[in-house]
Formats: structure tokens, sequence, C-alpha cells
């Protein structure tokens, strides 16, 4: 069975351009999550998606933002980019969508911002 | 705010013994707490996780055990192997949250032959 798919896996973008990122959740996962990690740094919570509405958000700015498809597929935009958005973005899914519950994680997208 | 934090930066032990990675966290609404184990280049993988309601869980070589009243939790790995050797991630959740995660910094286990 595939795991939690991302892409791209490496890009470089320049300041105040815009990036896309894409997920793809283990079949019949519904809950698609998204976090940043900086180097060095744990992974941060950003968007949390349950059947196509957010359910949750973490400190971030506006120039996040993300959605998920009919099938439960998740994207991941961020406009204006900074330096400091240069980070991986990790995807993962779940089977569950309020309660806990172990998270599945793809392998990430590095994203650098020169 | 670092609500979650794993102090020591790195590990490092020797094969066959025990390795016991720490974690603390401040808020007590944290209910759920859960351990990843995160390769290069791979995303975190799943380890084990512990409710609220229990002071010790155990699967295989990996054990978690929580303090409550000390807002501490570690897991131990009994006997360290050396593909055991990957960065450790303490986890905290709480019920009524859309499954966010707060995660800890992480801690470099080496695992020595």
């Amino acid at each position: 069975d595939a795991g939690v798919t991302q892409s791209p896996t490496h890009l470089i973008k320049t300041r105040g351009q815009q990036v896309t990122l894409r997920c793809s959740p283990i079949s019949g996962h519904k809950s698609v999550s998204w976090y940043q990690q900086v180097l060095g740094q744990g992974p941060q919570f950003i968007f949390q998606y349950y059947e196509k509405e957010e359910r949750g958000r973490g400190n971030f700015p506006d120039r996040f933002s993300a959605r998920q498809f009919p099938n439960y597929s998740s994207e991941l935009n961020v406009n204006a980019l900074l330096l400091g958005d240069s980070a991986l973005y990790l995807c993962a899914s779940s089977s569950l969508g309020m309660d806990t519950g172990e998270l599945f994680f793809g392998e990430g997208s590095r994203l650098t911002v020169l | 705010d670092q609500q979650v934090k794993q102090n020591s930066p790195s590990l490092s032990v020797q094969e066959g013994r025990i390795s016991i990675l720490n974690c603390d966290y401040t808020n007590s609404m944290f209910d759920y707490f859960l351990w990843y184990k995160k390769y290069p280049a791979e995303g975190p993988t799943f380890l084990i996780s512990i409710s609220s309601i229990k002071d010790k869980n155990e699967d295989g070589r990996f054990t978690v055990f929580l303090n409550k009243s000390a807002k501490h939790l570690s897991l131990h790995i009994v006997p360290s192997q050396p593909g055991d050797s990957a960065v450790y991630f303490c986890a905290a959740s709480y019920t009524g949250t859309a499954s966010k995660l707060t995660f800890g910094t992480g801690t470099r286990l080496q695992v020595t032959l």
C-alpha cells in the first residue's frame, strides 16, 4: 500500500514568489495535516483538514493557505515567500478526525527560498 | 514558548545497552503523548504513544513512561541496536484539538558498536 506521497520533493524559489505543495494521503485516510520543520527544530503545525474542511490552524500568517479536495488530497500554498519560509514541509494523514491518533508522515517537500 | 522540550540534543549509547530519551512539557492540557523516529531524508515515523490515564506503555523493545505530576515522559529502548540511530521527537496533543501535535526539538540517538 502506498504511504503518504508529497510533491515536489525539492524546490527552489526566490523571495516574493508563490509556491504550491501537494500531498496524497494514505488510501482511506480523510484527515490531512501540514507541518513546517525548520532546520534544528521539531515540526510545527500549520493546518489540518478533515473531510475537506479546515479543522485547525497553527500560528502562521495568512500567506499560508491550504485546501483539501474531494479525493482527500491536499495542497499547501505559500504566497510572498520570505527567506524564513525555507524549511521541510511535511504532510501527514490519519484515519481520525478530531480525535488524537498517530499521524503518518510523507517524506516532505524541501523548500529553499533565495 | 516551547511547550514540549527535549533538553538533550544528542545521546550516544553502546549497542545492547539501554537508551533513555527524555521529554518535558508545560501545558497541563496535554493528554496524549507520542514518540516519533526520523531518519535523514524521510518523514517522521510513529513509534509509540501513551494516554494520560496510563503511566506506562510497552511495545517490544520500546517503553514509554509518563509522570504527570512532573510533566515528564521518557522513552526507553532496550536493548539498543545500531538501526535505532535516528532523531527522536516527543510530541503531545489534547482532545478537542484537531489532531494538532506539538513537537519537541528532537534528540539525536547514536547507537555505537
